[in-house]
């Protein structure tokens, strides 16, 4: 398995701009999660989905982001519209039933809005 | 909302000896598990250890667990220069939703 992919790897967009962010979990992995991470907060979660479901999205900043899930092989995250304080590398990470190989994360996408 | 904290911040050593990184947390756990992130790379899952258990080992990586004192550590060692990155511990209630740390970085001198 390629591990979970993300795209773009890297992103500039100007603010005001919509973004999309996309995730390719692991084959079989049913539980997917979106996080944020920053030198000034860490890691963040955003959303948990589980087969396919959001399951807690308490921790969207607020309306402007957005995400799904349509199927169990893709999900999109999208900042609407974008601003300067959403620079961050968002990461998608997916889990399986054994918890024993924790969550595998995806190599991250690096967003800068200028 | 991070419940680990790790301790140190950062950690300095040479080549060839043992690291020690430490990580409390707050609230009862279903296990706890370690990752390490390379710059500018995603997180990677080095071992889970499960409330009943009190130690854990993977190669040079030794992982501890204190319920009663509500903290773990993880010790790598003989380090090598790849071993230089960041640690993250994150705590598990059982519900799949990991609560993390802020990280120790650990950078090995040659």
């Amino acid at each position: 398995d390629a591990g979970v992919i993300q795209s773009p790897r890297h992103e500039v967009t100007e603010m005001g701009q919509e973004v999309t962010l996309r995730c390719k979990p692991i084959s079989g992995h049913n539980s997917l999660f979106w996080y944020r991470q920053t030198m000034m907060r860490g890691l963040e979660l955003l959303i948990y989905f589980n087969n396919n479901v959001p399951i807690d999205d308490s921790g969207m900043p607020e309306d402007r982001f957005s995400a799904k899930m349509p199927n169990a092989s893709f999900s999109t995250l999208k900042i609407q519209p974008s601003e300067p304080r959403d620079s961050a590398v968002y990461f998608c990470a997916s889990s399986g039933d054994d918890i024993n190989y924790g969550y595998t994360f995806g190599s991250g996408t690096r967003l800068t809005v200028v | 909302s991070q419940q680990g904290e790790e301790d140190p911040q950062a950690l300095s050593i040479q080549e060839g000896e043992n690291a020690t990184m430490n990580c409390s947390y707050k609230t009862s756990i279903n296990n706890l598990q370690w990752y390490r992130q390379n710059s500018g790379r995603g997180l990677v899952h080095l071992i889970l250890i499960r409330s009943n258990e009190r130690e854990k080992h993977s190669g040079r990586l030794r992982v501890t667990l204190d319920t009663s004192k509500k903290s773990s550590s993880l010790l790598i060692t003989a380090s090598r220069a790849a071993d230089t990155a960041s640690y993250f511990c994150a705590t598990d209630k059982g519900n799949y939703q990991l609560i993390w740390g802020a990280g120790t970085k650990l950078i090995i001198k040659p």
